[in-house]
């Protein structure tokens, strides 16, 4: 069965430091997403992602986030300057059609800011 | 956005039936009906999605009364690896993001 894969499964960084986190969709996939779970909340929404150009962003992503597909195959995400609140999984997903509710997740990043 | 309502824990026991009820009175005319599934440190799993009446695939049903205020997320047999995190999700397919609730803990015993 096709998966969503992230790499890699846990970072460890430096408050300040810039962090990058791989995502590989499904292939035949046209939206991808990023969502995060802080330790024992909620899963929550960050951005979307569609021909190229995001085409949903949360309250959450500000301007130290940003997304890219950077070839035919993985799509980033990048926190430019962490901070502690960065600790949390994310996740990566994808879809093959808009309809939101049929995603496939990723395993998740766990992400954790020292 | 159509709030959800749903409860924060269940118990059973492996080989039940388990019955699990959303609320979502203000649900709109385009909303569907999502439930996914969490493992502990996983990404949520999509298991079902329904718009009216009965939803049944290989491992759920979906019942959604006429008026459809609420759903109920059906778990025939469950066994341990079915004790996750169960969210209800309502919303316009057109839009992108999911919104996630706190979702129901159901912990299976033997």
């Amino acid at each position: 069965e096709p998966e969503v894969t992230q790499t890699p499964s846990h970072q460890v960084t430096q408050m300040g430091q810039e962090v990058i986190l791989r995502c590989v969709p499904i292939s035949n996939h046209l939206y991808f997403y990023w969502y995060r779970q802080i330790l024992g909340q909620k899963v929550e929404f960050l951005v979307s992602f569609y021909n190229n150009e995001i085409s949903e962003k949360s309250e959450i992503f500000d301007d130290q986030f940003s997304v890219e597909r950077p070839d035919g195959s993985n799509f980033t995400l990048k926190i430019r300057s962490t901070k502690l609140e960065d600790s949390a999984m994310y996740f990566c997903a994808s879809s093959s059609t808009g309809v939101w509710t049929e995603a496939f997740f990723g395993q998740g990043t766990r992400l954790t800011v020292v | 956005l159509a709030k959800t309502t749903q409860p924060i824990s269940m118990d059973s026991y492996e080989g039940q039936e388990v019955n699990i009820t959303c609320s979502h009175n203000n649900i709109a005319t385009n909303d569907y009906i999502t439930w996914y599934q969490q493992f502990p440190s996983q990404g949520p799993r999509f298991i079902i999605q329904g718009y009216k009446t009965k939803v049944t695939n290989e491992v759920a049903s979906l019942f959604i009364p006429a008026d459809r205020k609420s759903s109920t997320l059906s778990l025939p047999r469950v066994s341990l690896s079915d004790t996750a995190v169960y969210y209800c999700l309502v919303g316009d397919p057109g839009r992108r993001a999911l919104t996630f609730g706190s979702g129901t803990r159901l912990q299976v015993q033997p």
